[in-house]
């Protein structure tokens, strides 16, 4: 397996505009996290899903934060209207409960800078 | 709820000295317990994993972690560190049968000086 993917790899954009930040969990994972990391604040938990379904929401900053998982192998974090205080780096990871347990896999993170 | 305590931000080492990274943490309930290593511009890596059975647990490059239920610890420890160890630790914990999700330390920077 390629492990977690994420994309971009890095993303400038002006203060206002969308930002989509996309992610490919491992096959057969059940659980999708998606984390900030800044150095202020270390590694926030944002939102994580179990079986494409939102389970626990409360660490997304604000209404401009939305999160979706169609299917078991996408999901999305939207950031609309970005500001400069987005700026960090957006980890997604994913891992496998049950039988064949897993810890938490990593992608490569998007760095997003909001200028 | 749950919560990870690592009380070093950062922590120089001459090489080839021994090393220990604290993490401490609080939960209701039973939990598994990780280390994670983080080099600059990269995803974690998971360094070393307690899930159950024997409470010392060993990474293939030498660290290796005891899980202590009374003090509620899962300290890092590494008798000779080299440089290439120099990267930054995070400490996770996460429900065993909860919810599975992982909540992080605040990490711990290691440099290793030649």
């Amino acid at each position: 397996d390629a492990g977690v993917i994420q994309s971009p790899r890095h993303e400038v954009t002006e203060m206002g505009q969308e930002v989509t930040l996309r992610c490919k969990p491992i096959s057969g994972h059940d659980y999708l996290f998606w984390y900030r990391q800044t150095m202020m604040r270390g590694l926030e938990l944002l939102i994580y899903f179990n079986n494409n379904v939102p389970i626990d929401d409360s660490g997304m900053p604000e209404d401009r934060f939305s999160a979706k998982m169609p299917n078991a192998s996408f999901s999305t974090l939207k950031i609309q209207p970005s500001e400069p205080r987005d700026s960090a780096v957006y980890f997604c990871a994913s891992s496998k409960t049950g039988t064949g347990f897993t810890e938490a896999f990593f992608g490569q993170g998007t760095r997003l800078t909001v200028v | 709820a749950q919560s990870v305590t690592q009380l070093d931000s950062q922590v120089p080492v001459f090489e080839e000295a021994p090393v220990e990274l604290r993490c401490n943490y609080s939960s209701s309930v039973s939990v598994y317990l990780f280390w994670y290593v983080q080099y600059p511009n990269q995803g974690l890596q998971l360094l070393l994993k307690y899930l159950s059975g024997s409470t010392l647990v060993k990474s293939i490059n030498g660290f290796e972690a005891e899980f202590n239920k009374s003090q509620t610890s899962f300290h890092l420890r590494k008798p000779s560190v080299h440089i290439s160890d120099t990267a930054e630790y995070f400490c996770a914990v996460s429900e065993r049968g909860g919810t599975y999700k992982y909540i992080f330390g605040t990490g711990t920077r290691l440099k290793v000086l030649a």
